[in-house]
């Protein structure tokens, strides 16, 4: 079984400056991960995913992450956000290897401040 | 193509009444998913099917939900007796057969119970 932990339910932080959205899993087997993002009023977009390789991946609207597996981590990065990207952030884990359904974490909610 | 439709958009009923929502996956997806998203939530597994094998309906919180999935493509989900506690938004997700293939997610279906 697998459990997804985000430290952070809201986070507000000033428009063009770094954010980082924490997240921690535990498995007894290996993982996949990934980041979702969902806007107001609509369904889950893929942000990034880890399946395996190098532990820095980038994804879309310049969103990247680092898989730490010592830490058990896959904390969530952007160098300089904008407005648009105020939403709900949420860490998911899956079984390496499976297509079978994910464990979400409860989501943090990114509010970017003018 | 198409992405993930799910309809209704929005569900209001009757406690006691029964529901059906319906999931309308990508063309050519074999993998499916229904997730719940109840307020401040992240999502929680109910089901997933894969082709023609036997559902995994270990997240199904109560014998009143059910699904079926005919001819591997459009999913229902049926709760039947409906309680206040099954207000939330209702999404449905689909995936090629691929360990750690992206799940799409449709839009979701918001369930208010009166």
């Amino acid at each position: 079984a697998q459990s997804v932990t985000q430290l952070d339910s809201q986070v507000p932080v000033f428009e063009e400056a770094p954010v980082e959205l924490r997240c921690n899993y535990s498995s007894s087997v290996s993982v996949y991960l990934f980041w979702y993002v969902q806007y107001p009023n609509q369904g889950l977009q893929l942000l990034l995913k880890y399946l395996s390789g190098s532990t820095l991946v980038k994804g879309i609207n310049g969103f990247e992450a680092e898989f730490n597996k010592s830490q058990t981590s896959f904390h969530l990065r952007k160098p300089s956000v904008h407005i648009s990207d105020t939403a709900e952030y949420f860490c998911a884990v899956g079984a390496s290897g499976s297509a079978r359904q994910l464990t979400f974490g409860s989501g943090t909610q990114l509010t970017v401040l003018p | 193509g198409a992405g993930v439709s799910q309809s209704p958009s929005n569900k209001v009923t009757e406690k006691g009444k029964d529901v059906e929502l319906r999931c309308d996956p990508i063309s050519g997806h074999t993998a499916l998913y229904w997730y719940r998203q109840s307020l401040g939530q992240g999502l929680e597994f109910l089901i997933y099917f894969q082709g023609n094998s036997a559902p995994d309906k270990s997240g199904l919180p109560s014998d009143r939900f059910s699904a079926e999935r005919t001819g591997g493509s459009v999913s229902t989900l049926t709760i039947q007796r409906t309680q206040q506690e099954d207000s939330a938004v209702y999404l449905c997700a689909s995936s090629r057969n691929t360990g750690g293939g992206e799940q799409y997610f449709g839009p979701g279906t918001r369930l208010t119970v009166t």
